[in-house]
């Protein structure tokens, strides 16, 4: 059974950058894309971007460049860095993984469980 | 981006009955579109790919149809447990987009 589990600060100050990694236990990292997407409190979901252990990433526009991801394949875990937070980025923060393996765009059949961040002085 | 939208926004509904949820895409995605069900407190849940196909585990009661730019998620004889929010998820182009979410509600 594969099980994703977010970890990271829950509260961040702003103008500071948030990091968070999810591990992912039952399968191995290495053939699927894996994505974050962020909730915040009582609103839908936005989709943050992918990457895959081959390197490749990609993120939505909309974060303005702030997004930077990364893997670990030795610890089967992948990451994600926002910079220059503000308010706005307040959210429940998931990662998830993409249905097929190889496929960049596609839904997301895996899901963490979610980890809330704060962005607050 | 790709912008969806979802009818109706929030319905109320009793077990047993038959809901329909629609999903519009700001251009044609052709199928490539995905239900997620989410309930309070939790990861959202997929429920269907590729516009009409069955995520393995999802009830037979849950159904996908539509093609192009407007889509329907069915659910056949609703069940308690499928009190929850549904968002619907567009994969043509990026960046992935989401739709708002229609809320089913017990009457």
């Amino acid at each position: 059974q594969v099980q994703l589990q977010e970890s990271g600060p829950g509260l961040v100050k702003p103008s500071e950058t948030l990091s968070l990694t999810c591990t992912v236990s039952g399968d191995s990292i290495g053939s699927y894309y894996w994505s974050w997407i962020r909730q915040p409190p009582g609103k839908g979901l936005e989709w943050i971007g992918f990457m895959h252990s081959r390197g490749s990433t990609k993120d939505n526009p909309s974060l303005k460049s702030r997004a930077t991801m990364s893997v670990d394949t030795s610890k089967n875990q992948f990451s994600l860095k926002l910079s220059s937070v503000t308010a706005a980025d307040t959210a429940v923060y998931y990662c998830a993984r993409h249905l097929d393996v190889d496929t960049a765009l596609d839904s997301f059949d895996y899901w963490g469980q979610g980890t809330l961040v704060t962005v607050s002085s | 981006d790709i912008q969806l939208t979802q009818s109706p926004s929030f319905l109320s509904a009793s077990v047993g009955e038959r809901v329909t949820i629609t999903c519009r895409a700001s251009q044609g995605i052709s199928s490539y579109l995905a239900w997620y069900q989410q309930k309070p407190g939790k990861a959202p849940k997929l429920l269907i790919y590729s516009a009409s196909t069955l995520q393995s585990g999802v009830p037979s009661r849950f159904s996908g149809s539509g093609s192009g730019t407007e889509f329907t998620l069915t659910i056949n004889s609703l069940q308690p447990e499928d009190f929850a929010t549904y968002y619907c998820q567009q994969l043509k182009s990026y960046p992935v987009t989401f739709g708002p979410g229609t809320k089913v509600d017990i009457k």
